[in-house]
């Protein structure tokens, strides 16, 4: 099967711009999550998704960070505006068969 | 609640030993347990996952891993290392009720040494 597909891979803002990332599950699976992974550090859930309903949000750092799922497939990451410590790699994840979680490859930013 | 405790946040190993990265968890549900590798700069690639079926969980690239109840560990084991095994890795636990939460350890850089 295809796996989760995310885009673009590498961004390159300054600071106050604004950034989308888009992230493509694999089809049937319901639960879609973003992970923020900053450098050296585990992921960190930002938020999670059941079809387009939103599960959980708490860390979301919502004044800047805004994420959607319309039609419950793709997803959809956006910051406005960036800051310095928004620097991380963006890890969209989709629950499948047996509970696996399923990773993609990662939207990677660098925020000047 | 569920949680995830990587006990080491590094391990240094010689090439050819074993390798030992120790996990606890905790969670209100029988919970599914992973263990996932991170070489660097890429993303996260699965090496093996239990969700209650055998207690010896085997993986890719010689790794395993044994799910203890009673000492709520999640243990991942390699008889010989190798050098391309130094990698970050990470134990991540999942709810497969409620709200199917998932939660990350904080990783543990493994080094192995030529």
């Amino acid at each position: 099967e295809a796996g989760v597909a995310q885009s673009p891979r590498y961004k390159i803002i300054e600071k106050r711009q604004s950034v989308a990332f888009w992230c493509n599950p694999i089809s049937g699976h319901a639960t879609l999550y973003w992970y923020q992974q900053i450098l050296g550090q585990g992921p960190k859930l930002l938020i999670q998704f059941q079809n387009n309903g939103v599960v959980d949000d708490s860390q979301l750092p919502k004044d800047r960070f805004s994420a959607e799922r319309l039609k419950g497939v793709d997803s959809t990451l956006k910051i406005q505006p960036a800051k310095l410590e928004d620097s991380a790699v963006y890890l969209c994840a989709t629950r499948g068969w047996e509970n696996t979680i399923y990773f993609g490859e990662g939207s990677w930013l660098t925020v000047v | 609640a569920q949680s995830v405790t990587q006990l080491d946040s590094h391990v240094s190993v010689s090439e050819g030993t074993p390798v030992l990265l120790r996990c606890n968890y905790s969670s209100s549900y029988s919970p599914s347990l992973f263990w996932y590798v991170q070489h660097p700069n890429k993303g996260l690639q699965l090496l093996l996952k239990y969700t209650s079926a055998a207690t010896l969980v085997k993986g890719i690239n010689g790794f395993e891993a044994e799910f203890k109840k009673s000492e709520t560990s999640f243990h991942l084991t390699k008889p010989s290392a190798h050098m391309s095994d130094a990698a970050e890795y990470f134990c991540v636990v999942s709810d497969p009720g409620g709200y199917q939460k998932v939660t990350f350890g904080t990783g543990t850089k493994l080094q192995v040494i030529p």
